[in-house]
């Protein structure tokens, strides 16, 4: 069965632009959870999508929003984007059935860069 | 808010040593998930091994177990014959509606 997938792997951009990311969930699985990860604030939980609807949102800016798909597939978008949004993006997929049982599987990330 | 602590940010181990990761948390559900993932240096975060709240049986994967004390809320990963391919980031996490993560503890396994 194939991991979860993320794309693209590497982004440059620019303050003040915007960035789409995408990842692809592990097959049969309806949660992803969205975590940001620098080495000064470690691991951040962004949000969770299950069945197309944002089920958990973690404490972030306005400017990080999300969606889900019917497919599962799940982008994230940050909008004028600042210096401090550099950070390694990570995407984990689930069942999602009971949010307290689930276990998550990580993608390889996304690592973005803003100059 | 529900905190998670890893108080060694470094630990070391020779190669076929046992090694002990400490982790602690803070909350007051009492059903609730704890696990611990490894993230080598190719960054894809790896499920080590999870852990019900409710379950007083700790938890056991091959070389890697867990000493869960709930009344503590502690929750340590002992690697036992510690191997090359152990050398990692580890990051104890704690799940009830949301995933929160410790800082991470950098696992160094000499030979």
């Amino acid at each position: 069965k194939a991991g979860v997938t993320q794309t693209p792997r590497y982004l440059i951009k620019t303050r003040g632009q915007q960035v789409t990311l995408s990842c692809s969930p592990i097959s049969g699985h309806r949660s992803v959870s969205w975590y940001q990860q620098t080495p000064g604030q470690g691991l951040q939980f962004l949000f969770e999508y299950f069945s197309e609807t944002q089920r958990n949102k973690g404490n972030f800016p306005g400017r990080f929003s999300g969606r889900q798909f019917s497919n599962s597939r799940s982008e994230m978008n940050v909008s004028t984007l600042e210096l401090g949004d550099s950070a390694l993006y990570l995407c984990a997929s689930s069942f999602g059935g009971h949010s307290r049982t689930d276990t998550q599987y990580f993608g390889p990330g996304t690592r973005l860069t803003v100059l | 808010a529900q905190t998670v602590t890893q108080s060694q940010p470094e630990m070391s181990v020779q190669e076929a040593e046992t090694v002990t990761l400490s982790c602690t948390y803070d909350t007051s559900e009492s059903d609730y998930y704890l696990f611990w993932y490894k993230q080598p240096p190719s960054r894809q975060m790896i499920l080590v091994i999870r852990q019900e709240a409710y379950k007083q049986q700790n938890a056991t994967e091959n070389r890697f177990s867990v000493n869960f004390q709930k009344a503590a809320k502690s929750f340590s990963l002992k690697i036992s014959d510690s191997q090359l391919g152990d050398a990692a980031m580890y990051f104890c996490a704690y799940k009830d509606n949301d995933m929160r993560f410790g800082a991470g503890t950098r696992l160094t396994v000499k030979p």
